[in-house]
């Protein structure tokens, strides 16, 4: 069960922004959690792309940016390209001590 | 350099008990906050997270699932182990174990995942 939402899916032209939300509650990101977010390719595991609302892991290109107020967080792609067409996950903990995913969001370049 | 493997049944029977293995390899599960979770995903739908335990055994279940889990580990084989009881066809989905550097940080190596169906 997903604790986190997000929008089912966005889409973009080549080159241009979108932005992914996930919105929690006061129990996980509104408690002060860091929210992280996945790129998950179809058929493969999902990949680290943000940790700690905004720090990228080594490798991660900087047209990935994250961040986060209130109990919402936000993913943004800047210069969109094909091969980010994938599916987002936005993930965090709660007061339970257990993590908790967001619902996923589809990316897809036009 | 750090991986992990799931194993265990690729098919499993209703109310049948699931007890799925992750070996991992290029660290250790006795060094100081480290950790393993396990995340499962049904076909077609979103990630969630079943459980986690830390090198000093300090363990966490998802609050819908924590009645039918149970994870250990075996420090000495590398092993972190989920069982799962009861379970039902909802339960089919690909499941993953993952590391966690640390309370709090997010899993940042993942297991290639093993599809399990339940199906009499």
């Amino acid at each position: 069960q997903s604790v986190l939402t997000q929008p089912p899916s966005v889409s973009g032209a080549p080159g241009q922004r979108v932005t992914i939300s996930c919105t929690g509650s006061s129990s996980n990101i509104g408690a002060g959690y860091d929210v992280h977010w996945y790129q998950q390719l179809p058929g493969t595991a999902p990949k680290l792309l943000i940790y700690g609302n905004s720090n990228r892991p080594s490798g991660v290109p900087d047209r990935f940016s994250g961040s986060k107020s209130g109990t919402s967080a936000s993913l943004a792609i800047s210069g969109l390209q094909a091969e980010d067409e994938a599916d987002y996950y936005c993930q965090s903990y709660d007061s339970s001590l257990s993590g908790v995913f967001g619902t996923g969001t589809k990316v897809t370049v036009l | 350099q750090v991986t992990l493997k799931e194993s265990g049944p690729v098919l499993v029977k209703p109310t049948e008990t699931l007890t799925l293995t992750c070996t991992v390899s290029g660290f250790s599960l006795s060094n100081a906050r480290m950790g393993v979770s396990w995340i499962r995903q049904p076909p077609g739908k979103a990630l969630e997270w079943l459980a986690h335990i830390f090198s000093n055994d300090e363990k966490s279940y998802s609050t819908s699932l924590k009645s039918r889990l149970t994870i250990s580990k075996d420090t000495s084989k590398s092993q972190v182990v989920l069982t799962m009881t009861n379970m039902d066809p909802v339960d089919t989905a690909t499941y993953y174990c993952a590391r966690i550097i640390s309370k709090w940080l997010p899993p940042d190596y993942w297991g290639q995942g093993t599809l399990v169906t339940v199906s009499s």
